[in-house]
């Protein structure tokens, strides 16, 4: 059972690049989002999606795009990368859209570095 | 607004006693859950315990415990008889759904880092 899993663990890049960070999971889990965690602080929310096919905004989702093609994937795109998106990139699932006890649960995080 | 406030950005405790983490939180929504991760030096969020809105009883999980105060708006995180491995950012988050938005969200505190000492 491999969960939420993502790719890369580390990545580097240079201003101005381009970049797709994978996640996927095995749940059949409707809702999944992505976080940045920059140092001292919390997780902030980029972009979620409640299903196959719909995205929305998070708190901070500049600078960042996704799709959502199948029920499994969901990959971030940065178009071009700014050293204000050197951060810990989390994506996360869960069972439904509600307020049910089904807990988020997390990938093991991408270290990006923005040069 | 949703709000998520940790005021504490470290604690200490000793191991074997009690520690209580704040957390307060702001939402108009009546309709809202509470939960609580562990972020061990690792890096991975663990889920520690959850309190829904309408919960008429204070959620536990093992050690740890939620003390939830609707009318304060606090969801503390009291954990029971510390342990070394208890050392780890601890971070409370609320999922709620804003006004005008259609889906919940989970939004995070800025997290307390926990170090027990031996």
């Amino acid at each position: 059972n491999a969960g939420v899993t993502q790719t890369p663990k580390f990545q580097v890049l240079k201003t101005g690049q381009s970049m797709t960070l994978q996640c996927a999971q095995d749940m059949n889990h409707e809702y999944m989002s992505w976080y940045r965690q920059d140092p001292g602080m919390g997780l902030r929310l980029i972009h979620y999606s409640v299903g196959a096919g719909i995205t929305d905004q998070g708190e901070v989702p500049n600078g960042y795009n996704v799709s959502r093609s199948t029920t499994e994937d969901f990959p971030l795109r940065l178009l071009s990368a700014a050293p204000s998106q050197t951060s810990v990139y989390f994506c996360a699932s869960s069972a439904r859209d509600s307020l049910s006890t089904d807990t988020q649960y997390f990938g093991p995080g991408t270290r990006l570095t923005v040069l | 607004a949703q709000k998520i406030t940790q005021t504490q950005p470290g604690m200490f405790v000793q191991e074997k006693e009690a520690v209580t983490l704040d957390c307060t939180y702001d939402t108009s929504d009546p309709s809202y859950g509470l939960f609580w991760y562990k972020q061990p030096s690792s890096g991975e969020m663990i889920f520690l315990i959850y309190q829904g809105s309408y919960d008429q009883q204070n959620a536990t999980e093992g050690r740890y415990s939620l003390n939830f105060q609707k009318a304060r708006k606090s969801a503390n995180l009291v954990i029971s008889a510390s342990q070394l491995g208890d050392s780890a950012m601890y971070f409370c988050a609320m999922r709620d759904r804003a006004v005008g938005d259609s889906s919940y969200k989970l939004i995070f505190g800025s997290g307390t880092r926990l170090l027990v000492r031996p």
